[in-house]
């Protein structure tokens, strides 16, 4: 089944501690990409793959890292997370172009 | 840079009613994608639009996208609770796919 994965489904963490959510999908997609989505804000892209290491900042990338190494996986790092990156992350997944986004089931993620 | 805004924000409808929601981009756009989140789930595509003045209908959705390639828009016919949910359009930016705030839908049975 075509998908994009993403884990944690939920996570809770203090301030200062560093985390990573990871996202793979399984349809050869070259263009990856990581949104937050924050009510009354819609979804903000944070960075985005064009293929393997090639990446890019979104509208929003400050206090976030991302890496391509492998064309299927892209996690998102937060180094240092603040109470103002809690949110609801989604990663999502093109084939190229224009083609439509494949979005992850989505990671809530709390910083304290 | 692009803007995509979207109105209303929120949408109460009576169950059986029609409603529209809009979507206007800053810049004209090479095509507009629209997507539905379901409460609780992600985002799924719903529909392409590329050509000016294109209209196109799914079921009871009906999506059109504007002369000038700067606004398009949603028109669903006689609401269902299945059609509970937040709408999304999204305009091509460089390489990056501008979302709007999305129209939140409830409705009345």
């Amino acid at each position: 089944e075509a998908q994009v994965t993403q884990n944690p489904r939920y996570l809770i963490t203090v301030t200062g501690k560093k985390l990573t959510v990871t996202c793979s999908q399984n349809m050869n997609h070259e263009y990856m990409s990581w949104y937050r989505q924050d009510p009354g804000l819609g979804l903000r892209q944070i960075y985005y793959s064009m293929n393997v290491e090639v990446t890019d900042k979104g509208d929003v990338p400050e206090g976030y890292k991302v890496s391509r190494k492998e064309k299927r996986n892209f996690p998102l790092i937060l180094e240092s997370p603040s109470p103002n990156q809690t949110s609801l992350y989604f990663c999502a997944s093109r084939a190229g172009g224009y083609e439509k986004l494949f979005f992850g089931s989505g990671t809530q993620l709390s910083v304290l | 840079g692009q803007q995509v805004m979207q109105i209303p924000q929120y949408q109460h409808v009576q169950e059986g009613e029609d409603f529209t929601t809009y979507c206007n981009s800053s810049t004209t756009l090479s095509n507009i994608q629209w997507y539905k989140q379901r409460p609780g789930g992600h985002p799924v595509f719903l529909i392409q639009l590329v050509k000016s003045g294109e209209v196109k209908k799914q079921k009871r959705l009906t999506f059109q996208f504007g002369e000038a390639k700067k606004n398009s828009s949603l028109h669903i016919t006689a609401t269902q609770t299945t059609d509970v949910g937040t709408y999304f359009c999204a305009g091509p930016n460089d390489y990056k796919l501008s979302f709007g705030a999305g129209t939140t839908v409830t409705v009345r049975a």
